[in-house]
């Protein structure tokens, strides 16, 4: 079974400084996707990660993916408050890769 | 972008009433859309797999009587909470697949059972 851990859960940190979270799931598959959220919205795409050694990054964000470590990461650099949501990662099964299991989520909160 | 809409955005009901929640594709096919189903403070947890003309496909421990999946078209999904309780209260959530890995989010829809 599938399963998609996120660390840390929770994430206070002062503006400008840099952190990472990260996604680790603990079977095989090809593509990983970082939503963000907002209180009360639905997800926002924010990347989507379909090989090994991939990176890509919008802005402050930066995600990557290392597929034999069942491992992504999403760094932030130089943090502002307007970042302060809810993040997600999520697997797709590799038999149907469009249904996703979600990672725990990281609340992360941006203070001046 | 693709935009998959849902609606409604929030409803309330009374316990013991059904609600219906609709999920469309506005601007493009989607032979399979996904209802996720998330509480406060948690993540998303996928509830079913709805295919265009057939039977949907349900997570185990989802009650397929409970929650009724119909998808009609290739446009549109529909949720039904069936017999609505306040433990089913919780923020409903659909994506609709374009093929290809492109999966596209709904709004959302609250439902709130009193």
């Amino acid at each position: 079974e599938l399963k998609v851990e996120q660390n840390p859960l929770f994430l206070s940190m002062q503006e400008g400084k840099n952190y990472t979270i990260y996604c680790n799931y603990s079977t095989t598959s090809d593509r990983l996707y970082w939503y963000r959220q907002d209180p009360g919205k639905s997800l926002e795409s924010l990347f989507v990660l379909l090989s090994n050694g991939a990176v890509k990054q919008e802005g402050r964000l930066m995600a990557s993916l290392d597929t034999k470590a069942r491992l992504s990461t999403l760094h932030i650099t130089a943090a502002v408050h307007d970042l302060s949501a809810t993040y997600f990662c999520a697997v797709g099964r590799m038999v149907n890769t469009d249904k996703l299991i979600f990672g725990t989520g990281t609340r992360l909160q941006v203070f001046p | 972008g693709a935009v998959v809409s849902q609606h409604p955005s929030w409803v309330i009901c009374k316990s013991g009433t059904s609600v219906k929640i609709e999920c469309r594709s506005l601007d493009f096919q989607a032979t399979t859309m996904f209802w996720y189903r998330q509480f406060p403070k948690q993540s998303l947890m996928l509830m079913a797999t709805s295919n265009e003309g057939s039977k949907a496909t349900y997570e185990q421990g989802v009650e397929k009587d409970k929650f009724l999946i119909n998808h009609a078209s290739l446009t549109l999904s529909t949720l039904t909470v069936t017999s609505a309780h306040p433990e089913d209260s919780s923020f409903y959530i659909c994506s609709a697949s374009k093929g290809r890995g492109e999966l596209f989010f709904g709004e959302g829809s609250r439902l709130t059972v009193l």
